[in-house]
């Protein structure tokens, strides 16, 4: 029983254009939602995160969007660049404040030039 | 800034070899977690600790894994004896406790077990 879901295992997208990655969770007493990119050879590096006190959080071309009443996590990059090309996965912390993270099984984005 | 350091990057050992991987966390974080990576389980916490304890080790598949923290500044991950169905990467992350904080990942150990 995965807690949180990303339904699309790959997305590929032009250069220049939206790329928008998915998340969804199954418990609303998650409090806090991160979301990490990861390039091969690498370890996962963070990237965004946001409260759920909040529906909405930006950095630069990357926005995090959390729509609690549907359960639902999603990462805008605008605009898209091939350097972007990564594996990135999301994850929720728990609100027991012990610092533990449950991750997606990841979305491998391809931004083509 | 050193970030988490990971050694060895990459182990190749036979069944039924000792491996035990290592882990230096960022310099005042209390957090450390052990997870592995594979196709089919995806990204898995191991085992975590706060302030050098063992807090959560549900995660650890077998007797045959340990895990020890015995100092803020060191951690590892011991399989013993190893089996091919271990192969995989490790990754060693760390955060500070206080608060909702991101993880800081190494950049993994790459393990094979032939």
């Amino acid at each position: 029983d995965q807690q949180v879901k990303q339904n699309s295992p790959s997305l590929s997208v032009q250069e220049g254009r939206i790329s928008i990655l998915n998340c969804d969770y199954t418990n609303s007493m998650f409090d806090y939602f991160l979301w990490y990119k990861k390039y091969p050879a690498e370890g996962p590096t963070f990237l965004i995160s946001i409260s759920s006190i909040k529906d909405k959080n930006e950095d630069g071309r990357f926005t995090v969007f959390l729509n609690k009443s549907a359960k639902h996590l999603s990462l805008h990059i605008v605009p898209s660049q091939p350097g972007d090309s990564a594996v990135y996965f999301c994850a929720v912390h728990g609100s027991s404040n012990t610092g533990k993270l449950i991750f997606g099984q990841g979305t491998t984005l391809q931004v083509k030039p | 800034d050193a970030g988490v350091i990971q050694s060895p990057r990459h182990e190749v050992t036979e069944m039924g070899q000792e491996v035990t991987l290592r882990c230096k966390p960022i310099s005042g974080h209390n957090s450390l977690f052990w997870y592995r990576q594979t196709m089919m389980r995806g990204l898995e916490l191991l085992i975590y600790f706060n302030n050098n304890v063992p807090i959560d080790d549900s995660g650890m598949p077998e007797d045959r894994f340990s895990a020890k923290m015995p100092n803020a500044s060191f951690s590892t991950l011991k399989i013993q004896p190893s089996e091919p169905r271990d192969s995989a990467v490790y990754f060693c992350a760390s955060s500070y406790l206080t608060g909702a904080q991101p993880q800081h990942f190494g950049d993994g150990t790459r393990l094979s077990i032939l």
